[in-house]
């Protein structure tokens, strides 16, 4: 497609539950970056493929969350044991180039209750 | 749908001069407006926010915008620029009534500020 698709838009799932978030960016964009909108906050960020090389996690709040990029497209966003406090808008961006323009997605919702 | 325009490109100024970024939305009902800004090698980081009240909103390092309803813009000003401002400059609109459905960014306006 024209933009980065993230689905599902909409995610509400009982505290505990593992969840799975999906990416989808503009096809041959290099690099893809997850963030996180907490209510009332700015955006966070959580981690950042470029093609090939390791992944920067740095931003990962818990080892309860993990992500995957797969044959350098599609990616997944994984939060084991959901708390109350990851209830956020998770938005997911790619762009050609490191530290060119990004493109966002629309982001999914995610409610923890 | 909503949407968020930023009127430039790529900007290029020279050291002390002011800026102004031009960024407008469509949205009619209540909204909340942000300013992102990527340092080069940096990711994303906040540099206002505008949620409601004084439509004045200062944020960090010198930089304000205006909340101008009737004109559904969210202008983003520094009076005097560095050359440490170089960087991309994002604005991002979600409806306030339904907090976290339909995060609009805008594309994105490169700025190089030039010693």
């Amino acid at each position: 497609g024209a933009g980065v698709s993230q689905s599902p838009s909409n995610k509400v799932t009982e505290k505990g539950k593992d969840v799975e978030l999906r990416c989808d960016p503009i096809s041959g964009h290099t690099a893809l970056y997850w963030y996180r909108q907490s209510l009332g906050q700015g955006l966070e960020f959580l981690i950042y493929f470029q093609g090939n090389s390791a992944p920067d996690k740095s931003g990962l709040p818990s080892d309860r969350f993990s992500a995957e990029r797969t044959g350098g497209s599609v990616s997944t966003l994984t939060i084991q044991r959901t708390q109350q406090e990851d209830s956020a808008v998770y938005l997911c961006a790619s762009s050609p180039l490191a530290n060119s323009l990004y493109t966002f997605g629309s982001g999914t919702r995610l409610t923890v209750v | 749908a909503q949407s968020v325009s930023q009127h430039n490109h790529h900007v290029i100024l020279s050291e002390a001069a002011s800026l102004e970024l031009g960024c407008n939305y469509s949205y009619g009902g209540t909204v909340n407006l942000f300013w992102y800004v990527q340092y080069p090698g940096q990711h994303l980081q906040l540099l206002l926010k505008y949620f409601s009240g004084d439509p004045l909103v200062k944020g960090i390092k010198g930089f304000e915008a205006e909340f101008i309803k009737s004109k559904f813009s969210f202008n983003l000003r520094k009076p005097s620029v560095q050359w440490s401002d170089t960087a991309e400059y994002f604005c991002a609109v979600n409806a306030g009534d339904n907090y976290g459905q339909n995060f609009v960014f805008g594309p994105g306006t490169r700025l190089s500020v030039l010693p």
